[in-house]
């Protein structure tokens, strides 16, 4: 069964502090990773994407890590700023032609001031 | 805003009524997808349409849901006899196909079956 399972599920940090979630998956075939950051009652919003050449992609202070023989990804975050507060949701598509998208539970991040 | 529209936003109801949302994505996606989000968890996949085609139903819509892409642009989804168990965010994406088909995603309709 295609699975994506995400670590920590939740987090608390210090404004300006660097953070790294973690997202471990077990789709097959591959075709690729993505983060999204999902805010309170809204719809996700797409950080990177990663196919299964690439080992790290950034966008700003995200930046997406990848490593395909290991079924491993991270986010890191650097400098946050309070309204990286969201939910990061890592989601993998696997290649059935459909795309369709397995998500994880998503690590739900606080920054404080 | 992603350019994929959704509504309403938020939707109360009483169990037993049915429900309609729309979705309208961003004009040139040939394919629309429909997921159904709880509280605290990632998004579950329901279906998707290849222009007007519904080419593939989760096991998660039962009989009571159906959805239509009549011109193969805007979508509706709708729920017959709402069960509390419906209550949950319903989201829509579109996306163009292709090698990364990125899906864009709606704000999503809140629904809030009492």
């Amino acid at each position: 069964k295609n699975q994506v399972e995400q670590s920590p599920q939740s987090l608390i940090i210090l404004e300006g502090k660097n953070c790294t979630l973690q997202c471990n998956y077990t789709v097959s075939p591959f075709s690729n990773l993505r983060w999204y950051k999902q805010d309170t009652g809204r719809g996700p919003v797409s950080l990177t994407i990663m196919t299964f050449s690439e080992n790290t992609k950034s966008n700003g202070r995200y930046t997406a890590t990848l490593d395909a023989d290991t079924k491993q990804s991270s986010l890191h975050i650097t400098a946050s700023q309070l309204s990286d507060s969201a939910s990061y949701i890592c989601v993998v598509s696997a290649n059935f032609g459909n795309e369709k998208l397995t998500f994880g539970t998503g690590t739900r991040l606080t920054i404080i001031p | 805003d992603t350019g994929v529209s959704q509504d309403p936003r938020h939707k109360i109801t009483k169990r037993g009524q049915n429900v309609t949302f729309r979705c309208d994505p961003i004009s040139e996606h040939n394919r629309l997808y429909w997921y159904r989000q709880t509280l605290g968890q990632g998004p579950e996949f329901l279906t998707y349409f290849q222009n007007e085609a519904q080419l593939e139903k989760s096991r998660l819509l039962s009989d009571r849901f159906s959805a239509e892409r009549p011109k193969g642009s805007f979508s509706t989804l709708e729920i017959q006899r709402t069960e509390q168990g419906d209550s949950a965010m319903y989201l829509c994406a579109s996306s163009l196909g292709g090698a990364d088909n990125e899906q864009f995603f709606g704000p999503g309709t809140r629904l809030t079956v009492l």
